[in-house]
């Protein structure tokens, strides 16, 4: 079946420590690929996307590069911000049926100053 | 860009009681709505996914007598937990998208806290 596997946190950084947060899956045909973002208290926002192999996501400074040959969907920055720290979910979501979204368990980043 | 609204944020009440959550997307028409729960730091746990004007397809191990839902109109789905206990304590977020747009994401609420007592 389809799953999606992001590396434990914490992850905790200083301010502008670069940032790695591994996602890999596993999913039958071609999935799209997103990162989502939740501050506390919030619910889900859309950090950024790749519908295809070899597209690369970007927004905020963050971004991701759909690998299809290592099935991955690495997050990194390159310089993180106090207010960067969130937990950050990797998802995929096969084509098809209602388009359901599969998340992975998230990663808590905390920045510090 | 597309916005979902979620009502109520928080809500606590006794034991026993069945609380309405309401998932409205204010700027399109939403013919799918997603369900989602999640646990204190945990991942989101898809409940169920409904289709305007259709029953919800429940996820297995959701009661659907428990959690109904209800999907009447294309910018309305509403949750209901009916007698609600401690354990259904969770925070609840709704998600949505419409009906061209495969390719893009869902659209999230901000979610519902409930707190059972």
């Amino acid at each position: 079946g389809n799953s999606v596997t992001q590396m434990e946190g914490p992850v905790t950084l200083s301010e502008e420590a670069f940032l790695t947060i591994n996602c890999t899956y596993t999913a039958t045909g071609y999935p799209s690929l997103f990162w989502y973002v939740q501050y506390p208290g919030e619910g889900l926002q859309l950090l950024l996307k790749a519908t295809k192999a070899d597209d690369k996501g970007s927004n905020k400074g963050f971004e991701a590069t759909y690998r299809k040959e290592t099935t991955s969907f690495h997050l990194e920055k390159g310089s993180v911000q106090v207010s960067d720290s969130a937990v950050y979910f990797c998802a995929l979501r096969n084509s098809g049926g209602y388009n359901k979204l599969i998340f992975g368990a998230g990663t808590r980043l905390a920045v510090h100053p | 860009g597309a916005v979902v609204s979620q009502h109520p944020s928080r809500v606590i009440c006794k034991s026993g009681t069945s609380v309405k959550i309401e998932c409205r997307s204010l700027d399109f028409q939403a013919t799918t709505m997603f369900w989602y729960r999640q646990f204190p730091k945990q991942s989101l746990m898809l409940m169920a996914t409904s289709n305007e004007g259709s029953k919800a397809t429940y996820e297995q191990g959701v009661e659907k007598d428990k959690f109904l839902i209800n999907h009447a109109s294309l910018t309305l789905s509403t949750l209901t937990v009916t007698s609600a206990h401690p354990e259904d304590s969770s925070f609840y977020i709704c998600s949505a998208k419409g009906p061209f747009d495969s390719n893009q994401p869902q659209h999230f609420g901000d979610g519902t806290r409930l707190s059972i007592l």
